[in-house]
């Protein structure tokens, strides 16, 4: 019930194109969900995060869609750019926000 | 990030050496984690603090230790070093309060 559930693991888009990663839970006391972007040689960091009173939240190209029924949110991007090419972590923790539960990453590729 | 710091960024050792990675933090924040990162398996929690002196063990914790005397150091030390944490270790900082996780830059060891 702790697991966060990520697909796809690997993502290749043409430049322009709208790559959507998406994300699953069961635990419903989770009420915080943030994305994170990781590139080569770097440590993760927060893009853009979501909770439950909204049912999408944008910031620039990058949205956040969350789906309360069903227990799903997924990142959408927007114009993607080769720039964007990263592995990109959902996440999801209870209110106490201090231990975040992992998808497992997924590697997205954006060809120019 | 400026307000965490990872050291060293990269070490080679030996098996059966023990290995002491330095995460410090200036931000005066409560939650300190520690973190490993290998090809397919994502990020998986080796030990966290939530205090000075206050750690608990996380998925990954046989074979590492963590001590943490003062706010802002969180030291990872791994007893006698085997091939299979061969990894990027990354450490992580909250405050708990919403404001999601702060990466350090990584440290990338090697044991042969």
């Amino acid at each position: 019930q702790q697991q966060v559930k990520q697909s796809p693991q690997s993502l290749i888009v043409q430049k322009g194109g709208i790559p959507i990663i998406n994300c699953a839970y069961e635990n419903t006391a989770f009420d915080y969900f943030p994305w994170y972007q990781q590139f080569p040689g770097k440590g993760p960091a927060l893009l853009i995060a979501i909770r439950p009173d909204v049912s999408e939240k944008k910031e620039g190209r990058f949205t956040i869609s969350f789906n309360k029924s069903a227990k799903q949110f997924s990142l959408h991007i927007m114009d993607s750019q080769p720039g964007d090419s990263a592995t990109y972590f959902c996440a999801a923790s209870g209110r106490s926000n201090y231990q975040l539960i992992w998808g497992a990453g997924t590697k997205l590729i954006i060809k120019p | 990030d400026a307000g965490i710091t990872q050291s060293p960024r990269h070490k080679v050792t030996e098996t059966g050496t023990p290995v002491t990675l330095r995460c410090h933090q200036t931000e005066n924040h409560r939650y300190m984690y520690w973190y490993r990162q290998d090809p397919g398996h994502g990020l998986r929690l080796i030990h966290y603090s939530y205090g000075v002196k206050d750690t608990d063990k996380g998925e990954v914790s046989d074979g590492y230790s963590v001590s943490r005397s003062k706010t802002e150091d969180f030291l990872l030390t791994l007893e006698s070093a085997t091939s299979s944490q061969t990894s990027v270790y990354f450490c992580a900082i909250t405050s708990g309060t919403g404001d999601g996780y702060t990466f350090g830059s990584g440290t990338r060891l090697t044991v042969v």
